[in-house]
């Protein structure tokens, strides 16, 4: 079974300081694993995947097979980076739909 | 905008009643799929249709039923509704729906459907 594990229910940080919204996964194939955004319960917006390495208002995320991370990095947060944020999984050949994690909501204090 | 069009927006009904959410997907997608989130649940898979046939199913209840058109538009049908049935309702669209690794194959969410159970 897959399965996607935000620790975090809620993160809050200084303008201008490092964010780090943590994502771990379950599965036992190679996924493909997303990061999506969510903006006072609008639509969710796709934040970045795994596979095309970019980055996206200066967000990052690496996948780590050793460790099953996902972490979603960003060295300055900005104010209008407050949003819920979902780590998704998607687990390859087969598998029609993502997988979410319960989400971070990350504060940016001004 | 996402392209993935959603209605109604609001919705206020009574237990036991029976709604229908509609959703057209972006220009040129087969796969529909429904997401319902909750505040205690978060984000659960419901169903997926590709092309007019159901491709996948993740936990939806038997009360809930759902199908795609020829047009590719989809309808979820929500019936004896309970107050725990209240959430926000996503559909989604993507142009496959097989597997999305390498292929580019991005899945677009709609705006989503309040439902209110009261």
């Amino acid at each position: 079974a897959q399965r996607v594990t935000q620790p975090e229910k809620l993160l809050s940080v200084f303008k201008g300081a490092p964010v780090e919204l943590k994502c771990n996964y379950s599965y036992s194939g190679s996924p493909e694993l997303f990061w999506y955004v969510q903006y006072s319960r609008q639509r969710l917006q796709l934040l970045l995947r795994h596979i095309s390495r970019e980055s996206i208002k200066g967000f990052t995320a690496d996948l780590n097979k050793g460790e099953t991370s996902f972490h979603l990095k960003k060295p300055f947060a900005q104010e209008e980076d407050s949003a819920m944020y979902y780590c998704a999984l998607s687990g390859g050949a087969g598998s029609y739909q993502l997988t979410f994690g319960k989400g971070t909501k990350l504060s940016v204090i001004p | 905008d996402s392209g993935v069009t959603q209605t109604p927006k609001h919705l206020i009904t009574a237990t036991g009643q029976r709604v229908t959410l509609r959703c057209s997907p972006r220009s040129g997608d087969l796969s529909v799929y429904w997401y319902q989130q909750s505040l205690d649940q978060g984000l659960q898979f419901l169903i997926q249709y590709y092309n007019g046939e159901e491709r996948a199913k993740g936990n939806i209840l038997e009360r809930f039923s759902a199908q795609q058109f020829p047009d590719l538009h989809s309808e979820l049908n929500l019936s004896s509704l309970e107050l725990g049935d209240s959430a926000l309702y996503f559909c989604a669209s993507s142009l496959l729906g097989g597997s999305l690794l390498g292929s580019g194959n991005t899945i677009y969410f709609g705006e989503g459907s309040w439902l209110t159970v009261v």
